[in-house]
């Protein structure tokens, strides 16, 4: 079956410091990729989207994350962490067909110290 | 303003009691969905909708109902069939199946 893997469920960075999320998915075959945010007690909202365009993918927010077909990976970036930005991330696959849902990672919340 | 209406925010059932979540949209797109989130567990899919009249089971449809009859609404029904409810329900909705969802604000159930 198609998966999701998120590693860390927890991460958390100083304020400043660099973000790394992590996201890989199963299959050789290209997908379309999503990171969403979700703050506590709400929906989620579209980070950025990977739909074959360019694998270095800018979003809202100053974050980006590059597709990397050999590793099978997707990973979320951000220069610089801001308070604003502790929240809970999902990494999303649409790997295509008649059935056309997205399969979401476990998530990851990521936590910014002062 | 465009967007994905969710209600009621906040839900308490005693068991054995059905209870309907209200889900409407004016994004004018035609996939809907429904999704359950668990602490530390992501989203699972409970139903989607393609077109009107036409739904189809997601990964945990089981006490779960559904309706499509316009293109604005998709409400859930939570039914006593649901061994454990208590959760936090999103739906969400896209301008074709797969394609980039936007979501509601969630509504939370608990089951007292």
């Amino acid at each position: 079956a198609q998966s999701v893997t998120q590693l860390g469920s927890h991460v958390s960075v100083s304020e400043g410091a660099l973000v790394l999320l992590r996201c890989n998915y199963s299959s050789s075959v290209p997908p379309y990729l999503f990171w969403y945010v979700q703050y506590p007690n709400q929906g989620l909202q579209l980070l950025l989207k990977y739909t074959s365009a360019a694998t270095l993918v800018k979003g809202i927010n100053g974050f980006e994350a590059e597709f990397k077909k050999s590793e099978t990976s997707f990973h979320l970036t951000k220069p610089s962490a801001h308070m604003s930005d502790a929240a809970e991330y999902f990494c999303a696959v649409h790997y295509g067909g008649s059935q056309g849902n997205l399969i979401f990672g476990k998530g990851t919340k990521l936590s910014v110290k002062p | 303003d465009g967007g994905i209406t969710q209600s009621p925010k906040y839900l308490f059932r005693k068991e054995g009691q059905n209870v309907t979540l209200s889900c409407e949209q004016n994004l004018n797109h035609d996939a809907m969905y429904w999704y359950r989130q668990d602490p530390g567990q992501g989203l699972r899919l409970i139903y989607y909708s393609q077109i009107v009249n036409d739904f189809q089971k997601g990964d945990i449809a089981e006490g779960y109902s559904v309706s499509r009859e316009k293109k604005e609404s998709f409400p859930l029904t939570v039914t006593s069939a649901q061994k454990n409810p208590t959760a936090f329900y999103l739906c969400a909705s896209s301008i074709v199946s797969g394609g980039e969802l936007f979501f509601g604000e969630g509504s939370r159930l608990t089951v007292l």
